[in-house]
């Protein structure tokens, strides 16, 4: 069964660091990128940006470049989101999600369940 | 960026009438290369369209897609009870993808 599992909530300060992960089972890890999207409460999606775990290569949204940095570990087939510099306005819920394809740039018919990160003081 | 605007914000209508949702782009879509998802409340978007009008594994015929260029429409010809729902669109054709800010859609 194709699975992408994500790590528990968190609750941070502002100013901290988040890292969270998004194991995958169930195909080829290093076959099809893998992006993160959050969506803060009550509101809608953001694409924060995405990792080809066959060459690392990432690409991330102007929104958050210098701010957010996407990880693949291939031999625990884990994908990493950090995000760092937090503020009230982060807490949000965190997906990982994907698709079966080799273009990296696609729609999302796999998602996690979500990571919801609070960023309270 | 490809800014993506969703009418109307809320939508309400009576089980069995028939809903229509836009998705307007700020600029053309590269290939019709737009998705609809549906979500609903504590769970992760699902995806329904892609490419403009495919539609995705195991979505029921009374879901269909259309548009090109700047305009799209997800059209769900007859509503059942599990459709109320938010639907987002969501272009894929360039970088940064981006999401429409979703519609309601309510039962009347």
């Amino acid at each position: 069964e194709v699975q992408l599992v994500q790590s528990g909530a968190e609750v941070k300060k502002p100013g901290a660091t988040v890292k969270i992960s998004c194991k995958v089972s169930g195909y080829t890890f290093t076959d099809y990128s893998m992006h993160w999207v959050r969506q803060a409460p009550g509101k809608g999606l953001e694409w924060l940006g995405l990792i080809d775990p066959e060459d690392d290569e990432t690409i991330y949204a102007d929104n958050f470049q210098g701010r957010v940095t996407i990880t693949a570990d291939t031999s625990t087939d884990t994908v990493y989101m950090e995000l760092n510099t937090l503020r009230s306005e982060d807490t949000a819920v965190y997906y990982c999600a994907t698709t079966d394809s080799y273009i990296r740039l696609r729609y999302f018919d796999l998602w996690g369940r979500g990571t919801l990160v609070t960023v309270s003081s | 960026e490809v800014v993506l605007t969703q009418s109307p914000g809320t939508l309400s209508l009576s089980p069995g009438e028939r809903a229509t949702l836009s998705c307007r782009a700020g600029q053309s879509v590269t290939g019709s290369y737009l998705a609809w998802y549906q979500q609903k409340p504590g769970q992760a978007p699902s995806l329904l369209i892609s490419g403009a009008s495919r539609r995705a594994t195991g979505i029921p015929d009374r879901f269909s897609g259309s548009g090109s260029g700047t305009d799209f429409t997800l059209t769900i010809s007859r509503l059942e009870p599990e459709d109320f729902a938010v639907y987002y669109c969501q272009q894929y054709g360039s970088s940064p993808i981006t999401f429409g800010q979703g519609t309601r859609l309510e039962i009347k």
